[in-house]
């Protein structure tokens, strides 16, 4: 019961470009928030925009949020090697249970 | 302390076999999650505990039984598992309060044979 859809669903950069990924979602939300996976591992919280925003930043990180069109992109600056892993948008239901719903998530390779 | 443990990290079983998870916390979080992520795709949400007790349960088969002895602790019992049920076992705990950050372990990969 995945809610939310990425974009591309793999993307391959040179280590210094930026990349960008594109999550797409379905009903009302609460806040997005992304996630980092290293291939097998558990994920990483990375950054959370609550629907009454529309940007926010973490050092390398941009996060922009749409609520208007349901969608929400990440954009990483200045790539680095250590940045290849997976992406995942996650969004949670105005339902009051606290249960996150992660897109199909974007795999990303930097190449140095 | 912002570390949440699971163990084994791997686990092999046959189907007839009984076998547990074990996940543990202590950032104080009285939420916790399982959830299973098959190859190449997201984590799906299987079980919710809040204040330990069992809150969410997304139609998960009787064979996945969870436990949450205490606010630290989360446990999920394996019995007559199916090849399909092959996975990664992620848990989670965060705040109870709507939409916290969850913190993940690293998972158990598990392999039923």
């Amino acid at each position: 019961s995945q809610q939310g859809e990425e974009d591309p669903q793999a993307l391959s950069i040179q280590e210094g470009e930026n990349a960008t990924m594109n999550c797409s979602y379905k009903t009302s939300i609460n806040n997005l928030q992304w996630y980092r996976q290293n291939s097998g591992r558990g994920l990483v919280h990375l950054i959370l925009i609550r629907s009454n925003e529309r940007e926010k930043h973490s050092g390398r990180l941009r996060v922009t949020l749409d609520t208007s069109k349901k969608s929400s992109s990440l954009l990483i600056t200045a790539s680095r090697a250590a940045d290849t892993a997976s992406y995942f948008c996650a969004t949670l239901n105005q339902t009051g249970a606290n249960n996150l719903f992660f897109g199909t998530g974007t795999r990303l390779t930097v190449i140095p | 302390d912002t570390e949440v443990t699971q163990t084994p990290k791997h686990l092999v079983m046959g189907m007839t076999n009984k076998k547990s998870l074990k996940c543990e916390q202590h950032m104080g979080h009285r939420a916790m999650y399982w959830y299973k992520q098959k190859a190449k795709k997201p984590p799906e949400l299987m079980f919710v505990y809040s204040y330990e007790k069992l809150s969410i349960n997304e139609s998960v088969p009787s064979r996945f039984s969870p436990e949450c002895p205490n606010s630290s602790l989360l446990n999920l019992h394996l019995h007559a598992l199916q090849p399909e049920d092959s996975a990664l076992y992620l848990c989670a705990s965060s705040q109870v309060f709507e939409g916290e950050t969850q913190y993940f372990g690293p998972g158990t990969r598990l392999l039923v044979l």
